[in-house]
């Protein structure tokens, strides 16, 4: 069965400050990897996804992750944070079986900005 | 609409009651989840209907949580003689056909006294 793990519930960083969220899965195959953002009172936007091809990924808002094989983690990373940044972060993983995607979440990394 | 709406935004209920909860996903998409995310519990998977294949219902907790989606859109599910350990924001999810995103509603709260 596939899980994730993300390890740290909850981190402060300050405004301008680089970021970087970890998030570990299992998972047997090439799994298809996620990083969803929730701000308060709102659903789950999708910053960025891996399914293959290039590790380092480019999402939306200026986030990117980093897919190692080898170390079975897939860390989501901004160069600067803005306040509009605070939220909760998920990692996910997908079952790479084409049609039904269901997604095994992280318990989430709550990102407080100080200024 | 321009993305998956779920209705109502907020509900409390006694415990014991039933209670229904609709999502309408964005138009053309063939997939629709729907998910829990309770309180130190994170993000769970309940259950995924794809067209006219019978539902993967393997996340559902228990037999009084059901699920019906009508005409290939929209969905309603259902729970039945709600206990406290009910509460908890349910979320809808639906995709493209051919596609690997799932695009999320805004949840629906359930508070159960």
């Amino acid at each position: 069965a596939q899980s994730v793990t993300q390890p740290d519930i909850h981190i402060t960083v300050s405004e301008g400050a680089s970021l970087e969220l970890r998030c570990n899965y299992s998972y047997g195959a090439t799994p298809y990897l996620f990083w969803y953002v929730q701000s308060p009172g709102q659903g789950l936007q999708l910053l960025l996804k891996y399914f293959s091809g290039d590790t380092l990924v480019q999402g939306i808002k200026g986030f990117e992750a980093e897919f190692k094989r080898s170390q079975s983690s897939f860390n989501l990373r901004k160069p600067s944070v803005h306040w509009s940044d605070a939220a909760e972060y998920f990692c996910a993983v997908g079952a790479n079986n084409f049609g039904n995607e269901k997604l095994t979440f992280g318990t989430g990394t709550r990102l407080t900005i100080i200024p | 609409g321009a993305g998956v709406s779920q209705s109502p935004s907020n509900k409390v209920t006694e415990k014991g009651k039933d209670v229904e909860l609709r999502c309408d996903p964005i138009s053309g998409h063939t997939a629709l989840y729907w998910y829990r995310q309770s309180l130190g519990q994170g993000l769970e998977f309940l259950i995924y209907f794809q067209g006219n294949s019978a539902p993967d219902k393997s996340g559902l907790p228990s037999d009084r949580f059901s699920a019906e989606r009508t005409g290939g859109s929209v969905s309603t599910l259902t729970i039945q003689r709600t206990q406290q350990e009910d509460s908890a924001v349910y979320l809808c999810a639906s995709t493209r056909p051919s596609t690997d995103t799932q695009y999320f509603g805004p949840g629906t709260r359930l508070t159960v006294l």
